[in-house]
């Protein structure tokens, strides 16, 4: 079946280093991705989305990298800040009404 | 421009009572999605009102019911809890999925708790 997940469950990096957060989906229909960032307590807040046509996509101090042909999604926090603490989500859709999450990867600021 | 509201913020109930869900979307979207996440888990698509009709649905019983109103708020039901259905209960909305592929903007949720 669709199946959205995470290699990782917990990261845990230095401040000032760069993070890399990991996603394998199995839907090849797929054609947008999302990433959310949710702190405790909080709904799930957008980080940065790529479609289906795209490769890279970049924001400020994010970026995400989609490779089509093994169904992986990459999400790289440049010069990770003590902020950036929280669960980080994928979810992938195929332009229907159902986002599919994955089940997350807490990344955890060392100072 | 106000963004996605969910009434209450916490609930407890105890098993076999109903319970009712608010969520007002964001100014100029009309369509809602509800999402069940689990402790420690992914979000879990519930269903998704357009037009205050049900637009999809995810695996969930039919104890999980919902409505949309003209304005495009929306109440998520679920009747005869379950011990289960403790979780976060978040609200989505966002322009119509017919017009392209649309960024969700997600409420901060009801922390829903059945003892």
């Amino acid at each position: 079946g669709e199946s959205v997940g995470l290699h990782l469950p917990t990261l845990s990096v230095q401040e000032g280093d760069n993070s890399i957060i990991n996603c394998a989906y199995s839907n090849s229909a797929s054609d947008y991705f999302i990433w959310y960032k949710q702190e405790s307590g909080k709904g799930p807040q957008f980080i940065i989305d790529i479609r289906s046509n795209m490769d890279k996509r970049q924001g400020q101090r994010v970026t995400v990298l989609l490779n089509k042909t093994v169904k992986h999604l990459s999400l790289q926090i440049a010069a990770t800040q003590p902020g950036d603490s929280a669960v980080y989500f994928c979810a992938e859709t195929s332009g229907t009404y159902k986002y599919i999450f994955g089940t997350g990867t807490r990344l955890k600021v060392l100072a | 421009e106000t963004g996605v509201t969910q009434s209450p913020t916490h609930l407890i109930k105890t098993r076999g009572q109903q319970v009712t869900l608010r969520c007002s979307s964001q100014s100029g979207h009309n369509t809602v999605s509800w999402y069940q996440q689990a402790l420690g888990q992914g979000p879990q698509f519930i269903f998704q009102y357009y037009r205050e009709e049900e637009n999809g649905r995810g695996n969930f019983p039919p104890r999980f019911s919902g409505l949309q109103f003209p304005n495009y708020s929306s109440e998520l039901n679920v009747n005869a809890l379950e011990l289960d259905d403790s979780a976060l209960y978040l609200c989505a909305s966002s322009l119509s999925f017919l017009a392209g592929i649309n960024e969700q903007f997600f409420g901060p949720g009801t922390r829903l708790t059945v003892l």
